[in-house]
Parts: C-alpha cells; sequence; structure tokens
C-alpha cells in the first residue's frame, strides 16, 4: 500500500519556466511533509517542509502548497534552473521522525 | 562535520554471501535510520534507532536482515546470505534539527 504517491515517474521544463511537482498521500494521520532533492550518486538533501496547520510555505524560489482536505501537495520552482535537474522525493510524516516516501519525480530542465 | 558517512560506497557480491554496509551519524543526532532505495519501491524505511534502540523494524524484509547500533556512532545492516532480489541503493540517515533527516551517500549493492 503506498501511502505517498508520485504519480509523474519524469517532468521535462524548459529553463526559467515553472516546474510545479505533485504528491498525493492517503494517510489523514500524516502532519508534516517534507521535499527532498537527489542527485546521482549521492544521497537524498532537504529542500523544504509545511506542517499540517499551514497551507503554503516559501523559500526563494521553492514553495510547497498543501491542500489538505483533497490529500495533495505540490512544489513549485520558479524561475526553473538547469541546477535543479534531479529526482525529487515527497515524503510524509505522522510521527515525527518516521519519514514515508513517495516514488520520486525526475526533474529535467532543458536550455 | 562531514555529514553521514557510508561504507562501503559500493558492493559487488554472491548470491549466498553476507553482506555488511556500515554508517557513521552525524555527531549529536540521536535517531538513525536505514532505507532501501529500488526502482520499484522507491525509499523504503527498513528500520530506525533512538539512543542506539531499534524502535521500529518493521520494514525490515525478512530475517536475512539485521541491524545493530553498538554505540552513538556507529550502525551496520547485515544481510546474510544475500540474493539478487537485494540489489538497491541503502541509504543511513540522521535525524537533525526541526525533525530534518540527513542522508548519507550510499551504498550501491550489486548481488550476482
Amino acid at each position: 500500500d503506498q501511502q505517498v504517491k508520485q504519480n509523474s515517474p519524469s517532468l521535462s521544463v524548459q529553463e526559467g519556466r515553472i516546474s510545479i511537482l505533485n504528491c498525493d498521500y492517503t494517510n489523514s494521520m500524516f502532519d508534516y511533509f517534507l521535499w527532498y532533492k537527489k542527485y546521482p550518486a549521492e544521497g537524498p538533501t532537504f529542500l523544504i517542509s509545511i506542517s499540517s496547520i499551514k497551507d503554503k510555505n516559501e523559500d526563494g524560489r521553492f514553495t510547497v502548497f498543501l491542500n489538505k482536505s483533497a490529500k495533495h501537495l505540490s512544489l513549485h520552482i520558479v524561475p526553473s534552473q538547469p541546477g535543479d535537474s534531479a529526482v525529487y522525493f515527497c515524503a510524509a510524516s505522522a510521527a515525527a521522525q518516521k519519514l514515508v516516501f513517495g516514488q520520486g519525480t525526475r526533474l529535467t530542465i532543458n536550455p | 562535520d562531514a555529514g553521514v558517512i557510508q561504507s562501503p560506497r559500493h558492493e559487488v557480491t554472491e548470491m549466498g554471501q553476507e553482506v555488511t554496509l556500515r554508517c557513521k551519524p552525524i555527531s549529536g543526532h540521536d535517531y538513525l535510520f536505514w532505507y532501501r532505495q529500488t526502482m520499484m519501491r522507491g525509499l523504503e524505511l527498513l528500520i530506525y534507532f533512538n539512543n542506539n534502540v531499534p524502535i521500529d523494524d518493521s520494514g525490515m524484509p525478512e530475517d536475512r536482515f539485521s541491524a545493530k547500533m553498538p554505540n552513538a556512532s556507529f550502525s551496520t545492516l547485515k544481510i546474510q546470505p544475500s540474493e539478487p532480489r537485494d540489489s538497491a541503493v541503502y541509504f543511513c540517515a540522521s535525524l537533525g534539527p526541526q525533525e530534518t533527516q540527513y542522508f548519507g551517500p550510499g551504498t550501491r549493492l550489486l548481488v550476482l
């Protein structure tokens, strides 16, 4: 049972445009959500997070939106840059320490 | 700080052999996690420790897998005997401030 789903295995975006990565979850007990970024041959690195008491969190070019009623969150990157090309993992937590990850979305930014 | 350290970075072994993966968490981090990444299942949590004590091992696939944390600066994940389906990238992570997990570079395991 996949509690956190990223339905798009890959996404290709033009440099300078907006990248939108989506994530759906099924467990209504999740109260903390994170996005991680992963380059080849490296471990995932933390990008941005959001608590369930908020519906938006922004950090520079990165914004995460949470829609609790739809059990959906999204990551917006604007403007997209070539260095943003990576695999992005969505993760969720119901008990602060344990994370459940999605399958990942490979983002490619084209010059 | 050097971050989370994992060794070896790559391991190639034959089916039936014992494999031991090693992890050194970031100093001062009380939680340590072991994950496995495959194409089919993405990133799966195998087991995690708090203050060297295993808290949840429900993700460990079967008895062939075992993990220990003898002290705050060292953990091992052992597979005995290994099978081709164990081929994956294994990550170790430790928990820092604001509930952020810091990942090591991973061990890429290939079982022939």
